[in-house]
C-alpha cells in the first residue's frame, strides 16, 4: 500500500461548487503540505502543518483552505471553485529534522 | 528572493546519450538541495540530495548531480539515458536547518528520449 494516499485521483466540477481533496499517510510523519503543479510554474506551497494545531498559509492560499483532522489526514478544500484553479495538487509529508518531502500520487482537477 | 530556474523547459536525447539537466538557485541560508523526477501519471520521486560534504551526489536510476556554491548551481547528470527516464525533472531547494521545512521548487524540464 501507499505511504500517502489522496483522493480523488480526478475530479472534474462546475464552478461554484464546494470540493473537497483528501490526504493520508500511514508514514508516522507529524508535517503535511499541499502543493499546486500548473505547467511552467512547478510546484507552489498552498498550506503546510506541522501538526492538528499548527496550519500555516504558502505562497498560493487565496480561495483554499484546509484541515488537519487527525496527524494522517490533511484536507483541502476549494469552498467555491473557479476555473483557474484547474491544476495537478499534490499533498506532501515530512517529519521533523527530516528534509527531504515524500509526495502522494495527486489529484487532477478540473473546474470547468 | 529565493527562488530556483531551471533555464531549459524541454529537452529532447537520444537514447545512450548523455544528460546534463540545469539548475540555478537563490538562497539567503545555506541551502538543501533536491532533484525530484515525475514520471506521467505519478508522484514525485525524490532522486538525489545534497546536504553537505562531497559536493558530487549519486542518486537512484544512474543520476548524479554537482553542488557548485559559486555559481549557485546543482546540475543533474546521467552519462547514458534509457528510454524510461522520459519524465519531468524538478529541481528544489529548502533550508538547512529550523523552519517548516518548505521547498521551492522550479519550474521543471521536460526530458523527452528518442530510441
Amino acid at each position: 500500500d501507499a505511504d500517502v494516499t489522496q483522493t480523488p485521483r480526478n475530479r472534474i466540477t462546475k464552478t461554484g461548487k464546494r470540493i473537497m481533496l483528501e490526504c493520508s499517510q500511514t508514514k508516522g510523519h507529524d508535517r503535511m503540505y499541499w502543493y499546486r503543479q500548473d505547467p511552467g510554474l512547478g510546484l507552489r506551497l498552498i498550506y503546510y502543518s506541522f501538526d492538528v494545531k499548527d496550519i500555516n498559509k504558502g505562497e498560493i492560499s487565496d480561495g483554499y483552505s484546509v484541515s488537519r483532522q487527525a496527524q494522517a489526514k490533511f484536507s483541502l478544500s476549494l469552498e467555491s471553485a473557479i476555473p483557474n484553479q484547474t491544476a495537478l495538487y499534490f499533498c506532501a509529508t515530512t517529519r521533523t529534522g527530516v528534509n527531504e518531502q515524500f509526495f502522494g500520487p495527486g489529484t487532477r482537477l478540473t473546474v470547468l | 528572493a529565493q527562488s530556483v530556474t531551471q533555464p531549459d523547459i524541454h529537452i529532447t536525447v537520444s537514447e545512450g546519450a548523455s544528460l546534463e539537466l540545469r539548475c540555478n538557485y537563490s538562497y539567503g541560508a545555506t541551502p538543501y538541495l533536491f532533484w525530484y523526477v515525475q514520471s506521467p501519471g505519478q508522484g514525485l520521486q525524490l532522486l538525489l540530495k545534497y546536504f553537505s560534504g562531497d559536493t558530487l551526489v549519486q542518486g537512484i536510476k544512474g543520476f548524479e548531480a554537482e553542488f557548485k556554491r559559486s555559481q549557485s548551481s546543482f546540475n543533474l547528470r546521467k552519462p547514458s539515458v534509457h528510454w524510461s527516464d522520459a519524465a519531468e525533472y524538478f529541481c528544489a531547494v529548502g533550508p538547512s536547518s529550523g523552519g517548516y521545512n518548505k521547498l521551492i521548487f522550479g519550474a521543471g524540464t521536460r526530458l523527452a528520449v528518442h530510441p
